[in-house]
C-alpha cells in the first residue's frame, strides 16, 4: 500500500522568505502526486500535481515541486513566500489502477511572520 | 463551473446521536468520493461511488456510517450512532470519471460531537 510522508509538522518563515516543504512517499510504481492546501474552515485546493514527464511542475500562486524518483520526494517550493500562504499544506499520491484514491500526508502547518 | 456542494457546514451532537450529511458535485462528475479529516491528520477515504454503485467502502465503519448515492448524483452519509471519535470534518470530493486523478473537494461539515 502506498504512504506518504510530511516530516514537518510545522514551519515558520518570514514574509519574503523561500519556502521548501518536504514530502515523501513510499509506491511500487511511477506515482500519480499532489499537492493541496486547505486554509482553516475551507476544503483542500489543488496547488499542483505530477503524472509523468517534467520533473519540475509548477503550480498555481507560485508554486513548484520537484519529483525526484531516486529520493522518493516530491518537495513544495515558493522563491518569495506571501503573508496569505499561512494554511495547511498536504501532499498526496493516488492509488494504481482504475480507482486512483489519494492517499495524504499528515500536513505541515505553515506560518508566515510580518 | 459550480463546485462541489456539502451541507451543514458545521454540526453539534451529543454522542449516540445520529447524523446525516449531504454532498453534491459537480455536474457531469461520476466519481464521487467521501474523506474523514481528523484534527492534525490528512483526510482518510471512506467510501468512494462510481455514479451510483460503491467502489469501495473497505475504510467505512459500517456497525455505524452509511453512505448512499442515489441516481448517481448527490450523496448522503450518515453516522447513527455517533461517537467521540467521529468528530472530524467530512470532505465530499468528485471527479469526471473514475481513474481521474486530481480531484475538486468540497468545503467540508465539521462534525463535533459532544
Amino acid at each position: 500500500a502506498q504512504s506518504v510522508t510530511q516530516p514537518d509538522i510545522h514551519i515558520t518563515v518570514s514574509e519574503g522568505a523561500s519556502l521548501e516543504l518536504r514530502c515523501n512517499y513510499s509506491y511500487g510504481a511511477t506515482p500519480y502526486l499532489f499537492w493541496y492546501v486547505q486554509s482553516p474552515g475551507q476544503g483542500l485546493q489543488l496547488l499542483l500535481k505530477y503524472f509523468s514527464g517534467d520533473t519540475l511542475v509548477q503550480g498555481i500562486k507560485g508554486f513548484e515541486a520537484e519529483f525526484k524518483r531516486s529520493q522518493s520526494s516530491f518537495n513544495l517550493r515558493k522563491p518569495s513566500v506571501h503573508w496569505s500562504d499561512a494554511a495547511e499544506y498536504f501532499c498526496a499520491v493516488a492509488s494504481s489502477g482504475s480507482a486512483r484514491q489519494l492517499t495524504f500526508g499528515s500536513g505541515t502547518q505553515l506560518t508566515v511572520l510580518p | 463551473e459550480a463546485g462541489v456542494a456539502q451541507s451543514p457546514r458545521y454540526k453539534i451532537i451529543e454522542k449516540r446521536q445520529s447524523v446525516a450529511f449531504w454532498c453534491n458535485p459537480i455536474s457531469g462528475h461520476a466519481t464521487l468520493y467521501w474523506y474523514q479529516q481528523i484534527l492534525g491528520q490528512g483526510p482518510k477515504l471512506l467510501i468512494q461511488f462510481q455514479n451510483n454503485g460503491v467502489v469501495d467502502d473497505s475504510q467505512l465503519p459500517k456497525d455505524r456510517f452509511s453512505a448512499e448515492r442515489l441516481k448517481g448524483v448527490d450523496s448522503t452519509l450518515k453516522i447513527q450512532p455517533a461517537k467521540l471519535e467521529d468528530s472530524a470534518v467530512y470532505l465530499c470530493a468528485s471527479s469526471p470519471r473514475q481513474g481521474a486523478p486530481g480531484y475538486t473537494f468540497g468545503s467540508g461539515t465539521r462534525l463535533t460531537v459532544v
